[in-house]
């Protein structure tokens, strides 16, 4: 079974800083890996997928098969990117969809 | 405005009584999925659907129904609710299950089961 973790419940870091929240998995097979991120009072939202090779609001995340890691980062974080950021996980080709980690509430203090 | 919908958004309700929590979505969606969340545990999923009449557990699915009669609608069923039922539930849907979808969620329905 897989399993997605978040080590850090809280961070906080001031605006523009580096932020890197980070995300180990454990899967024996081929994942695809996601960020999600719901801000305040607003749903749970697809915030950048490891497949697409993207980068949305300036945050990017790369997958690190070696250390089964996709953490993401920003170079300078912006008080709006404060929210609650969840790593998913979902084994290629099922249909299981997504194992989420516990999450990581990110505090970007002025 | 294509999104999902739960109703109801807040419920108190006593061990036992038997209700149901609806989602609906207005993108034709194939796939949809219940997940809960909890402090420290992230969102976990209960069940998940396929398309029209396939459905099928997700990891923790001890509890509850599903069922899914139309392509929009995949209520969520508690015929003896539990006060560790007590959570935070998200409704999503997606396109189809399979491929790299993004998943779209609803707001969430707030239970307490006293």
């Amino acid at each position: 079974a897989q399993r997605v973790t978040q080590p850090e419940k809280l961070l906080s870091v001031f605006k523009g800083a580096p932020v890197e929240l980070k995300c180990n998995y454990s899967y024996s097979g081929s994942p695809e890996l996601f960020w999600y991120v719901q801000y305040s009072r607003q749903r749970l939202q697809l915030l950048l997928r490891h497949i697409s090779r993207e980068s949305i609001k300036g945050f990017t995340a790369d997958l690190n098969k070696g250390e089964t890691s996709f953490h993401l980062k920003k170079p300078f974080a912006q008080e709006e990117d404060s929210a609650m950021y969840y790593c998913a996980l979902r084994p290629k080709g099922s249909a299981r969809q997504l194992t989420f980690g516990s999450g990581t509430q990110l505090t970007v203090l002025p | 405005e294509a999104q999902v919908t739960q109703n109801p958004r807040y419920l108190i309700t006593v061990t036992g009584k038997k209700l149901t929590v609806t989602c609906s979505q207005n993108m034709n969606h194939e796939y949809m999925s219940w997940y809960r969340q909890d402090p420290g545990l992230g969102l976990r999923q209960i069940y998940y659907s396929m398309n029209v009449e396939v459905t099928d557990k997700g990891d923790v699915p001890e509890g509850y129904k599903v069922s899914r009669k139309e392509k929009r609608n995949f209520p969520l069923i508690l015929e003896s609710p539990s006060p560790n039922q007590t959570s935070l539930y998200f409704c999503a849907s997606s396109l189809s299950g399979l491929g790299n979808n993004e998943q779209f969620f609803g707001p969430g329905t707030r239970l307490t089961v006293l």
